[in-house]
């Protein structure tokens, strides 16, 4: 079945750790995103990455990077810098970018918290 | 900046009536208008969308109605049932094609 993978489930995090988060999806879609949920809250965009080798910021990019040298890749590292990360994370993806009539397909999350 | 407004926040209903879930955005340039349904857990997964050309939209007993000229458009869902609690959120697209979400609604089914 085609979907969107993320992993680990559950990720704890040191103070001044780096940690990385993993989305691959089986889609064969262009676009994909990372989002940040907090408890009772909407998604607030990371990152996202339209094409290989190219990704944007979204409205929460600091304390966060991405790399997007696959297709079917698009990881999340959480650095040191985010001093609050502690949060719900949730990979989407989309058949192109510009598909204006084209859901997102999401990942079932990773869940972040500080030890 | 484009703004999207969804209400109720929470919304608690007897099984087997309807439920309304309302959102009001401001970009006047969306053209796509998704409502995504999300389990304690998982991600959000999409139930029904529709088109700036369409009016209303059913599948089964959920569907959507959109007003452009008002700028809103609500999610209605008949014969609620137990499976259906989950919390559920409006994304309209904006000009940029990146989806705006709202805040959520906790929809609760009592037995």
């Amino acid at each position: 079945d085609g979907g969107i993978t993320q992993s680990p489930k559950y990720l704890f995090r040191k103070e001044g750790q780096n940690v990385t988060l993993s989305c691959e999806q089986n889609l064969n879609h262009d676009a994909m995103y990372w989002y940040r949920q907090d408890p009772g809250q909407g998604l607030r965009l990371i990152y996202y990455s339209q094409i290989v080798n190219d990704f944007q910021k979204g409205d929460i990019a600091e304390g966060y990077s991405v790399s997007r040298e696959k297709k079917e890749s698009f990881p999340l590292t959480v650095t040191s810098a985010q001093k609050n990360p502690t949060a719900f994370y949730l990979c989407a993806s989309r058949i192109s970018p510009t598909a204006s009539i084209q859901p997102q397909h999401f990942g079932d999350g990773t869940r972040l918290s500080i030890l | 900046g484009e703004n999207v407004e969804q209400h109720p926040s929470t919304l608690s209903v007897q099984e087997g009536d309807s439920a309304v879930i309302k959102c009001t955005y401001s970009d006047s340039a969306s053209n796509y208008f998704p409502w995504y349904k999300q389990e304690l857990g998982k991600g959000p997964q999409l139930i029904i969308d529709i088109r700036s050309n369409v009016g209303e939209k059913k599948d089964q007993r959920i569907a959507v109605t959109l007003n452009k000229t008002a700028k809103h458009f609500s999610l209605h869902i008949t014969e609620t049932q137990p499976e259906d609690s989950a919390v559920y959120f409006c994304a309209p697209l904006g000009s940029n094609y990146q989806l705006i979400w709202g805040a959520g609604t906790k929809l609760i089914i009592k037995p």
